[in-house]
């Protein structure tokens, strides 16, 4: 079963909006992690924001803001003024428990377009 | 954080041919390195866990005999595509976390990618 689920394919925002990507997952540990990741067109992974199953605050960094209802296992990434440089993939992905050896998977991506 | 080189960037071959594919952790001694495939336009796919000193863990329906990795140090890991054929052309790329550290979030640290065309 797919475990991280990203619905939206690809969006159109304009430039300067703010724009949330959805993500859903699902798991039956407790102890878990959500990431999210930028892929430009190089092909690099950049790694944006992560969310502790037990983190009580949404996590933020810069314009980055990861929305986190956990009884939805919902982990939506907001990008606020976006800027044309935010066009790239973008992926959700989700570590189960905390050690070294495990493993981090990733959704289907959402291709992310921002228009002058 | 980690510094994640991986080499070469590109490479062509022609089928039939093995191709190796090195990860090196630069200032970090990683004893878990993560090879994930990638096809364009869709998602990594982890392909395998690299574990020093052991056998690499893979992931369901992903070839071992084809996929050749080693850990041979905390450094490098390699994965050889042997006897590679067009339908193994893709983006691989590795990994590396330094999870159990104090603090961190255990996010991953990725190489550059290899991007492998088979002919």
């Amino acid at each position: 079963a797919q475990k991280i689920t990203q619905t939206q394919p690809g969006m159109f925002v304009q430039e300067k909006e703010a724009v949330t990507l959805d993500c859903t997952y699902d798991t039956s540990d407790q102890s878990y992690g959500l990431f999210w990741y930028k892929q430009p067109s190089s092909g690099e992974m950049i790694f944006l924001i992560y969310q502790g199953s037990y983190d009580e605050q949404n996590a933020t960094e810069g314009r980055y803001s990861l929305n986190f209802q956990k009884a939805r296992k919902s982990a939506n990434l907001v990008i606020s003024a976006s800027q044309l440089g935010d066009s790239a993939m973008y992926f959700c992905a989700m570590r189960e428990g905390y050690s070294s050896a495990s493993k981090i998977i990733f959704g289907s991506g959402t291709r992310l377009s921002i228009r002058p | 954080g980690a510094v994640v080189s991986q080499h070469p960037s590109r490479v062509i071959c022609k089928s039939g041919t093995s191709v190796k594919i090195e990860c090196r952790s630069l200032d970090f001694q990683a004893t878990t390195m993560f090879w994930y495939r990638q096809f364009p336009k869709q998602s990594l796919m982890l392909m395998a866990t690299s574990n020093e000193g052991s056998k690499a863990t893979y992931e369901q329906g992903v070839e071992k005999d084809k996929f050749l990795i080693n850990h041979a140090s905390l450094t490098l890991s390699t994965l050889t595509v042997t006897s590679a054929h067009p339908e193994d052309s893709s983006f691989y790329i590795c990994s590396v976390t330094t999870i159990g550290e104090a603090g961190v979030t255990g996010e991953l640290f990725f190489g550059e990618g290899s991007r492998l065309t088979v002919l």
